[in-house]
């Protein structure tokens, strides 16, 4: 089955400064990867997600690049902030209409500091 | 997006009673719906798939018979833990995908606190 690993646990950044955390999945017939952004006591809130047609998604101050061949993908975060302290999961899937049954990273546990 | 609401937000419970926790999509239907559990510093666990109209498929390590799950409706799936213990003690979340592409929407989540 699929096995998502992602890197680093913890990050600490200065207000302004870019974020980014990345991930890498076992199964190269995964096809959707979404991020999601859980703040405490809170469920997990989809940000962006990719899929696996595409190189490069952006909105905004986030952004997600997906590398099939290396079977990884990573999220940016440009100009921090403190609101985006929280702690972020990535996920793939072998996304199936309707059908979605992720499996998660670990989790980072993004800080920004004003 | 689409809207999953998860009722209740928080539960304390004694100790071998059982709790119901209930999933809905409030603007869409969905025929799956998964079950996830989430220990505290750690990632969300599936625990289980729920399929409206059928039984719902368990993880390995899951017991059945504890974790009953039922998905008597398009927009409703209900997780109940029987005879809860304070090691069930978690953050209990659910999702659903509205059936058109891939995204998966996510309740609020349940904290359920057993004493």
């Amino acid at each position: 089955g699929e096995n998502v690993e992602q890197h680093p646990s913890t990050l600490s950044v200065q207000e302004g400064d870019s974020a980014v955390i990345k991930c890498t999945y076992s199964d190269s017939a995964s096809n959707y990867f979404p991020w999601y952004k859980q703040e405490l006591g809170k469920g997990p809130q989809l940000i962006i997600d990719i899929r696996s047609n595409v190189g490069e998604k952006k909105d905004q101050r986030i952004a997600v690049t997906l590398n099939k061949t290396a079977k990884h993908f990573s999220l940016h975060i440009t100009e921090t902030q403190p609101e985006d302290s929280a702690v972020y999961f990535c996920a793939a899937i072998r996304g199936v209409r309707g059908y979605n049954k992720l499996i998660f990273g670990a989790g980072t546990r993004l800080a920004v500091h004003p | 997006g689409a809207v999953v609401s998860q009722h209740p937000s928080w539960v304390i419970c004694k100790s071998g009673t059982s709790v119901k926790i209930e999933c809905r999509s409030l603007d869409f239907q969905a025929t799956t719906m998964f079950w996830y559990r989430q220990f505290p510093k750690q990632s969300l666990m599936l625990m289980a798939t729920s399929n409206e109209g059928s039984k719902a498929t368990y993880e390995q390590g899951v017991e059945k018979d504890k974790f009953l799950i039922n998905h008597a409706s398009l927009t409703l799936s209900t997780l109940t833990v029987t005879s809860a213990h304070p090691e069930d003690s978690s953050f209990y979340i659910c999702s659903a995908g509205t059936g058109g592409e891939a995204e998966a929407f996510f309740g609020q989540g349940t904290r359920l606190t057993v004493v």
